[in-house]
């Protein structure tokens, strides 16, 4: 069974730029989430996704969006990148969304942000 | 404020030898607390999950315990291999208003021939 696909694998964008990350889930899990993996502060939840819907933000600025379509696959945004935004992007998927505290989260390899 | 906290920071073991791995929280309330393995350049990889109710999961040469009233865990690793050579990140949720993923910074494990 195919894992979790997260495209592109590697970007370098400049400050004010945006960009779009997209996450293809496990087939049959219903529940995206997607976090930010920076050497400073470790992992951190950005936001989830269930059948479409935002569950839980982390504490995070407006500039980071994010959304799920009705095939589970999901995206988010971050617009007006600053220098400190440069980190890996993880999405997750599962059967229920992570916050729920059940079932197992699968890890995709990530997109490695560069901004410069 | 919830936070997770790990010990040690990094950690330098021979192979064959066993070590333990330290995880302190303060989220509550609590849900359930994960232990996942990040290879160098990977995504996470799940060990364990582990709800209010349970003391101790294993996972093959892993296993994990939980202390819900010390709010502490640790994962011991037994007879190490190099390829269990990475970062380990414990994970807490919380249930309610606190219900998000709070990660500790991980350990960084390294295993030597």
């Amino acid at each position: 069974k195919a894992g979790v696909t997260q495209t592109p694998r590697y970007l370098i964008k400049t400050r004010g730029q945006q960009v779009t990350l997209s996450c293809s889930p496990i087939s049959g899990h219903r529940s995206v989430s997607w976090y930010q993996q920076t050497p400073g502060q470790g992992l951190q939840f950005l936001f989830e996704y269930f059948s479409e819907t935002q569950r839980n933000k982390g504490n995070f600025p407006g500039r980071f969006s994010g959304r799920q379509f009705s095939n589970s696959r999901s995206e988010m945004n971050v617009s007006t990148l600053e220098l400190g935004d440069s980190a890996l992007y993880l999405c997750a998927s599962s059967f229920s969304p992570p916050t729920s505290g059940r079932g197992e989260l699968f890890f995709g390899e990530g997109s490695r942000l560069t901004v410069l | 404020k919830n936070q997770v906290e790990q010990s040690p920071q990094s950690l330098i073991i021979l192979e064959g030898k066993n070590c333990t791995l330290q995880c302190n929280y303060t989220v509550s309330p609590f849900s359930n607390l994960r232990w996942y393995k990040q290879d160098t350049g990977r995504g996470p990889v799940s060990l364990t999950i582990m709800t209010f109710s349970e003391n101790t999961k294993s996972n093959g040469r892993y296993t994990a315990t939980l202390d819900a009233d010390t709010k502490q865990s640790s994962l011991h690793i037994t007879a190490s291999q190099l390829s269990d050579s990475a970062s380990y990140i414990c994970v807490v949720s919380g249930e309610g208003a606190t219900n998000k993923l709070i990660f500790g910074t991980g350990t960084l494990l390294a295993v030597q021939p």
